[in-house]
């Protein structure tokens, strides 16, 4: 079935390190690729989207680009700041299933000054 | 900026009973859905909702589950007889369209059953 896979966390950076978060995916078609972010005791958020093949997906100074070559999304910011300690989800929406959302298990991020 | 609002935050309950979770979408949204977080754990599809019926749910959301959108605004999953493996925070979703817009989630209520 489909399915998403992100690196391990916990993360931990320095303010102003760049940031790479992995996600590739496993999906029949061509699925609609997310970000979702969760912040310490809020719900989640949707981070950035790409629907179709080497779309860039980017919000707040954090980009993906899917790669259907590499079933690969990846997140990417050049310069991580404190406030944006959370937990990543990459998610896909499946083409033939239009009401589902599929989730990664989460990458959790610190960010220390 | 719209929001899609859940009461309570969080609840206790005891096993055994029903808990009814509510979730007002934003407005002019067509699709809803329920998902929930076990602790520590990857948020999982529980049910999705169009034009008044269940357009699709997971192998989770068995007899125990139920959504329901009684008045137009309001948008509620009950669990008849909570076990304590319901524990979890749940999420209610809205859409405009369909998933691949991606949702606008609420802030979960936290269900605590004992």
């Amino acid at each position: 079935g489909n399915s998403v896979t992100q690196m391990e966390g916990p993360v931990t950076l320095s303010e102003e390190a760049f940031l790479t978060i992995n996600c590739t995916y496993t999906a029949t078609g061509y699925p609609s690729l997310f970000w979702y972010v969760q912040y310490p005791g809020e719900g989640l958020q949707l981070l950035l989207k790409a629907t179709k093949a080497d779309d860039k997906g980017s919000n707040k100074g954090f980009e993906a680009t899917y790669r259907k070559e590499t079933t690969s999304f990846h997140l990417e910011k050049g310069s991580v700041q404190v406030s944006d300690s959370a937990v990543y989800f990459c998610a896909l929406s499946e083409e033939t299933s239009y009401d589902k959302v599929i989730f990664g298990p989460g990458t959790s991020l610190s960010v220390i000054p | 900026e719209p929001e899609v609002t859940q009461t309570p935050s969080h609840q206790v309950t005891q096993m055994g009973q029903e808990v009814i979770l509510r979730c007002v979408p934003i407005s002019n949204h067509l699709y809803f859905y329920w998902y929930r977080q076990i602790l520590g754990q990857k948020v999982e599809f529980l049910v999705s909702f169009y034009n008044n019926e269940i357009s699709e749910k997971s192998e989770i959301f068995d007899d125990q589950f139920s959504v329901e959108r009684p008045d137009g605004s309001n948008f509620t999953l009950k669990i008849r007889s909570t076990k304590l493996e319901d524990s979890a925070m749940y999420f209610c979703a809205s859409s405009e369209q369909v998933s691949s817009y991606g949702y606008t989630f609420g802030s979960g209520t936290r269900l605590t059953v004992v």
